[in-house]
C-alpha cells in the first residue's frame, strides 16, 4: 500500500497570502495524484487531477504540481473560502490512499 | 446537477449489519463507476470499496474485506454498501463517490453528503 504523507499538518495564514501544501508518496505514483478540498460538516471537492489540472470550476488561484513522490498544491492568494482541509490522494493502483490532510486556518 | 444521496446510517451493535444506499441522479449512472469513502470521527479519509458501471467487478480495503459487500441497482440509480460483523473501528461518515468518466483515472469527481454509522453497545 503506498503512504502518502502530507505536510505540515496545519498551515496558518493570512487572507491574501499564499499557502503552499506538501504531499509526499512513499513510491512513485507518476502523476497520478488528486486534490480535494473539505470543509466542516460538508463532503470533499475535487480541487485537482492528474497532478496539476484544476477541475471543473475551481479558480485559478488554485495550482497543482509535480509528479513522482513530490506533489505541492498552491493556493495563491488565500480567500476566506479557501480555509479549510486539504486532502490529496493517489490512485496509481489499489488500494486508493489519501493523506492525512492539512488544514488551512486563519492567521 | 451531479447528486448523490446517501441514507441507511444509525447506531449499531458490535458484531451487528447495516446497509448504505447512495441514490444518484443527473447523470447517467449506469456508465460510471463508483465508490465509498469513509471518514472517522475527525479523522482523514480512507477508501474502502469500489465497484465498475456494470456490477461484475468490485474491490475493497483490506480492512472490510470479509465484512462489506458493494453492490449496485442501474435501474434504480443506486448503489450500497451491505456491512455485516461491524466493529467499534468502522464507526464513520460514509460518502459514496462517482469516478471520473476518464480512462484509467480513479480520482472522485463528485461526492454524496454522507452518512454516519456509529457501532458502539
Amino acid at each position: 500500500e503506498i503512504v502518502m504523507t502530507q505536510s505540515p499538518a496545519t498551515l496558518s495564514v493570512s487572507p491574501g497570502e499564499r499557502a503552499t501544501l506538501s504531499c509526499r508518496a512513499s513510491q512513485s505514483v507518476s502523476s497520478n495524484l488528486a486534490w480535494y478540498q473539505q470543509k466542516p460538516g460538508q463532503a470533499p471537492r475535487l480541487l485537482i487531477y492528474g497532478a496539476s489540472t484544476r477541475a471543473t470550476g475551481i479558480p485559478a488561484r488554485f495550482s497543482g504540481s509535480g509528479s513522482g513522490t513530490e506533489f505541492t498544491l498552491t493556493i495563491s492568494s488565500l480567500q476566506s473560502e479557501d480555509f479549510a482541509v486539504y486532502y490529496c490522494q493517489h490512485y496509481n493502483n489499489w488500494p486508493l490512499t489519501f493523506g492525512g490532510g492539512t488544514k488551512v486556518e486563519i492567521k | 446537477e451531479v447528486q448523490l444521496v446517501e441514507s441507511g446510517g444509525g447506531l449499531v451493535q458490535p458484531g451487528g449489519s447495516l446497509r448504505l444506499s447512495c441514490t444518484a441522479s443527473g447523470f447517467t449512472f449506469r456508465s460510471y463507476w463508483m465508490h465509498w469513502v469513509r471518514q472517522g470521527p475527525g479523522k482523514g479519509l480512507v477508501w474502502v470499496s469500489r465497484i465498475k458501471s456494470d456490477g461484475k467487478n468490485t474491490i475493497y480495503a483490506d480492512s472490510v474485506k470479509g465484512r462489506f459487500t458493494i453492490s449496485r441497482d442501474n435501474a434504480k440509480n443506486t448503489l450500497y454498501l451491505q456491512m455485516n460483523s461491524l466493529r467499534a473501528e468502522d464507526t464513520a461518515v460514509y460518502y459514496c463517490a462517482r469516478e471520473t468518466a476518464e480512462d484509467g483515472a480513479n480520482y472522485l469527481d463528485y461526492w454524496g453528503q454522507g452518512t454516519l454509522v456509529t457501532v458502539s453497545s
